[in-house]
């Protein structure tokens, strides 16, 4: 199946800070990417749709202004969790969708990272 | 607003059993349907996918899907140890759109 890999895999910075979290697709072209947010023994949630070329598609709640993506290519998408905070600690998963594919719609999930912000 | 939902658990089995994972959705018109398998601190994987009703067997596994009764299931033979973890289950809407909507999973836990 299709690879995508994530950077970094943890990490933990001081509350305020910022991190970038890098998505991509190693073998195929994603022009749409997704990211998640996991909180223990919760859910995937669905913070946003990444785009190539153009703007992330917010879910109802994510502020925009906090969670920064950047779709820059057909193979990588980037995170960035502004002036973090403790609650924004979670395990954050990108996913892709292989572009030239019309099957199952299948999403090909990154290893996930994991942010703790003290 | 569409929503997926699955009993948490943990369902334990003795090892060699048979796992019967079960997962109901809201949206009629939901078309496709995924099992994920998710390790703790790890992240999701595609077990299996099912689009008509009926059963779907992939070696061990076999899905289940009843549109009608608007529930899906998956069933694990001759459970192992190895397959402790938790299940996902992912329903995606019909239309464009190929954003699924996942459940919260159910723990499974086989001992030996």
């Amino acid at each position: 199946g299709a690879v995508v890999s994530q950077h970094p895999s943890w990490v933990i910075c001081k509350s305020g800070t910022s991190v970038k979290i890098e998505c991509r697709s190693l073998d195929f072209q994603a022009t749409t990417m997704f990211w998640y947010r996991q909180f223990p023994k919760q859910s995937l949630m669905l913070m946003a749709t990444s785009n190539e070329g153009s703007k992330a598609t917010y879910e109802q709640g994510v502020e925009k202004d906090k969670f920064l993506i950047n779709h820059a290519s057909l193979t990588l998408s980037t995170l960035t969790v502004t002036s973090a905070h403790p609650e924004d600690s979670s395990f954050y998963i990108c996913s892709a969708r292989d572009s030239g594919t019309s099957g199952i719609n299948e999403q090909f999930f990154g290893p996930g990272t994991r942010l703790t912000v003290l | 607003q569409k929503e997926v939902e699955q009993n948490s658990g943990p369902l334990s089995v003795p090892e060699g059993a048979i796992a019967s994972l079960n997962c109901t959705y809201s949206d009629r018109g939901s078309q496709s349907f995924f099992w994920y398998r998710q390790y703790s601190g790890k992240s999701p994987e595609l077990i299996m996918f099912i689009y008509s009703n009926g059963d779907k067997e992939d070696g061990r596994f076999t899905a289940q899907l009843n549109k009608a009764s608007q529930y899906v299931s998956l069933l694990i033979r001759d459970s192992q140890p190895s397959d402790s973890a938790t299940y996902l289950c992912a329903v995606k809407a019909s239309g464009g759109s190929y954003i699924p909507t996942f459940g919260r999973g159910t723990s499974l836990i086989v001992h030996p």
